[in-house]
């Protein structure tokens, strides 16, 4: 059965680094998205990809972050200048295999776990 | 009023029996009601989603939505001990998913 991969599974950084997780999507997926969940509170949703644009993101998805799909494959989420409270889980998901799809579930990768110190 | 409100437990049930998990949420505008499963320090996995208001059964889960009550249930029978995880429910708004906080299920063997 097709998954979302990501790596690395753990990731630890100086605060003030630039960190870069990736994520391989679901391979015929068209929409990408990247959640976060800080210990011990809600999944929220940070960022949705679509025809190599971002197409929605929310507050928390500041100028310190930024997606890339850099070739077919993979799907990519940097932080420029990590802050302690970065710390978190971090989810890619993929959904859609035809246009105008992206209501359809999204599938989640196992998740990066990112520690800012 | 949060958007989307979800008990987030602990419940602890005996194995066997049925377990019935709940959310409510306030946005008409959500799309499709989904479950999620996740385990300790994974990623959530997709048990069922829906559109419309009625229920849906899967092997052992049953997820059912009142577009009314703005009111969706999760529903496991003969529930096992591997049962025992978090599960939340989402709601799709345009591009997002919209989280609840997720209720922990505990099932005693």
């Amino acid at each position: 059965e097709p998954e979302v991969t990501q790596t690395p599974s753990h990731q630890v950084t100086q605060m003030g680094q630039e960190v870069i997780l990736r994520c391989v999507p679901i391979s015929n997926h068209l929409y990408f998205y990247w959640y976060r969940q800080i210990l011990g509170q809600k999944v929220e949703f940070l960022v949705s990809f679509y025809n190599n644009e971002i197409s929605e993101k929310s507050e928390i998805f500041d100028d310190q972050f930024s997606v890339e799909r850099p070739d077919g494959s993979n799907f990519t989420l940097k932080i420029r200048s990590t802050k302690l409270e970065d710390s978190a889980m971090y989810f890619c998901a993929s959904s859609g295999d035809r246009d105008r799809s992206y209501q359809e579930t999204q599938y989640f990768g196992p998740g990066t776990r990112l520690l800012v110190l | 009023q949060k958007e989307v409100e979800q008990d987030p437990g602990p419940l602890s049930v005996p194995e066997g029996a049925i377990v019935s998990l709940n959310c409510t949420y306030s946005n008409s505008a959500f799309q499709y009601f989904m479950w999620y499963r996740q385990y300790s320090r994974k990623g959530p996995e997709l048990l069922m989603y829906t559109y419309s208001s009625g229920n849906k059964e899967d092997g052992r889960f049953t997820a059912q939505v009142d577009k009314s009550s703005k009111y969706i249930s999760l529903f496991i029978r003969d529930s096992q001990p591997s049962d025992s995880a978090t599960y939340l429910c989402a709601f799709s708004l345009n591009y997002q998913l919209i989280w609840g906080a997720g209720t922990k299920l505990i099932i005693k063997p």
